[in-house]
């Protein structure tokens, strides 16, 4: 079973709506979660971290269920910029960068 | 604000020839890495350092060396590059260990071919 796992999409959806997506987790010693955004041909950006049970930040919000091992992201009132790739990773208790899982991101297209 | 600089932004190679990636940060961060990108593959973590003199080996680091003399520096050698090295390769730095360790900065990414 692949440590982090994540829907590669891509998720197609109309401007404004709503729409989310979820990261399942293997490993349950993963302390801290954390969302990057990935546009087309760039480098990942940090979107959100996740130190606790969730977090929120404008329009995304990111949710923690350690019971059930998956972290999701919520985006609310989609704008056609929120096209990217979402990559979800963990970070084992202790770990620095070596302690990192990176899934392979889902691929959003918010459409006109 | 140059954050994390990674050059070259392109290389076309052939098999069997040398080169490095060079990378540096503005930022004071103790960690730094490089990953490479394939598809279909996610990130996969090739080196890594946890300060200047100290560097060890992720997931994939075969055919790759790496030195760290300098907080700032953080360059990748390709020893004798092979076409399975094409990739995308991206350095990232971050504060260290701690919660902050997972927010990596990254740079723009190099683009490598090998012939």
């Amino acid at each position: 079973r692949k440590e982090v796992e994540q829907d590669p999409g891509p998720f197609n959806v109309p401007e404004g709506a709503t729409v989310a997506f979820n990261c399942t987790y293997s490993n349950s010693a993963s302390q801290s979660f954390f969302w990057y955004r990935q546009d087309c041909r760039k480098e990942p950006k940090l979107l959100m971290s996740v130190y606790s049970s969730g977090n929120e930040d404008g329009r995304f919000t990111a949710q923690l269920n350690r019971a059930s091992q998956y972290i999701s992201l919520l985006i609310r009132d989609s704008k056609l910029s929120d096209s990217a790739t979402y990559l979800c990773v963990a970070r084992r208790a202790g770990g620095g960068a070596d302690g990192l899982t990176f899934g392979k991101g889902t691929h959003l297209i918010i459409q006109p | 604000n140059a954050g994390v600089t990674q050059t070259p932004k392109f290389q076309v190679l052939k098999t069997g020839q040398s080169m490095t990636l060079q990378c540096a940060q503005d930022m004071n961060h103790e960690y730094m890495s490089w990953y490479r990108q394939d598809p279909g593959m996610g990130l996969r973590l090739i080196h890594y350092s946890v300060g200047a003199g100290i560097t060890d080996q992720g997931e994939v680091p075969n055919g790759y060396n790496v030195s760290r003399s300098t907080t700032e520096d953080f360059p990748l050698r390709l020893l004798s590059a092979a076409p399975s090295q094409t990739s995308v390769y991206f350095c990232a730095s971050s504060y260290g260990r701690g919660l902050g360790a997972g927010e990596l900065f990254f740079g723009e990414g190099s683009r490598l071919t090998v012939l």
